[in-house]
C-alpha cells in the first residue's frame, strides 16, 4: 500500500527558533493534509494541499507541496510553547482514505 | 454542539475478552474511520465506511470488526484474536469520499492485561 515517510521523528527547539517537518512519498499524491495533535489530545486538521507547487500560509505556519506532488513540508517560524505537539502529514486518495506519516514530535523549550 | 464522541475515554479489559468501542457523530458525515495509534507509529487505519451498511478493511483489520447500521454510529469491536490490543483508538469522520478533512473524536485508550 501507499507509504508516507515523515522526518524527523523528534525535534527539540528553543522558543523563537524555526521548525520544519518533511513528508515524502515514492508515488505521486493526489493531495496531502496536515494535522496537529496536542499532547493527550486528538489530531486536528490544519490544511490541505492539492496543486503541484502549492504554498499556503497560516500565520507563522507555511505549508508546501512539491512540484512533483511527492513531498510536502510544514515550516513554523519563531516557535512558541503553544506549538508543542505532534505534526502529521496524511496522503489522500481520491476515495477519501488517508495514509498518515509517523509524525514529528515537537518540543519547545521556553 | 456538533462533533464526534467516543466512549469511554479509558477502558480496561482482561485478555481473551471482546470489547466494543463506541463512536457517534452528529456532523451528518457519510464517511467514518477507525485508527489505531501506537507510540512512534502514527495513525494506522483499521476500518472505514463510506456509507451506511458498507465498510472496508484498512491496513490492520485483523482481529477487529465493525458495523455501520446507522449513519451516526460506527462501533469497533476488538476481538480476542487481536494479538496486541492495547493502544489508543481514534474514530474520525469526513463529509464524504474524496479529499475531505477528517474530524477526530477524543479517542479511547484501551488497556488489555
Amino acid at each position: 500500500g501507499q507509504q508516507v515517510m515523515q522526518i524527523p521523528q523528534y525535534q527539540h527547539v528553543q522558543e523563537g527558533e524555526d521548525f520544519t517537518t518533511y513528508c515524502n512519498s515514492s508515488t505521486t499524491l493526489s493531495n496531502i493534509q496536515w494535522y496537529k495533535q496536542r499532547p493527550g489530545g486528538h489530531p486536528v486538521f490544519l490544511i490541505q494541499l492539492v496543486k503541484s507547487g502549492e504554498v499556503k500560509k497560516q500565520k507563522r505556519l507555511t505549508f508546501q507541496f512539491g512540484e512533483a506532488k511527492k513531498n510536502s513540508s510544514l515550516h513554523i517560524t519563531a516557535t512558541q510553547t503553544t506549538d508543542v505537539g505532534t505534526y502529521f502529514c496524511a496522503a489522500g486518495t481520491s476515495y477519501g482514505k488517508l495514509t498518515f506519516g509517523q509524525g514529528t514530535i515537537l518540543t519547545v523549550h521556553p | 454542539d456538533g462533533g464526534i464522541t467516543q466512549s469511554p475515554k479509558y477502558l480496561f479489559r482482561k485478555e481473551g475478552q471482546n470489547v466494543t468501542l463506541s463512536c457517534e457523530q452528529n456532523l451528518n458525515h457519510d464517511a467514518m474511520y477507525w485508527y489505531r495509534q501506537d507510540p512512534g507509529q502514527g495513525l494506522r487505519l483499521i476500518y472505514y465506511s463510506q456509507i451506511v451498511n458498507d465498510f472496508q478493511k484498512g491496513d490492520i483489520a485483523e482481529g477487529y470488526s465493525v458495523s455501520r447500521e446507522k449513519k451516526e454510529s460506527f462501533p469497533l469491536t476488538v476481538t480476542s484474536a487481536q494479538k496486541n490490543p492495547t493502544a489508543f483508538y481514534l474514530c474520525a469522520s469526513s463529509a464524504g469520499q474524496g479529499a475531505y478533512e477528517q474530524y477526530f473524536g477524543p479517542g479511547t485508550r484501551l488497556t488489555v492485561t
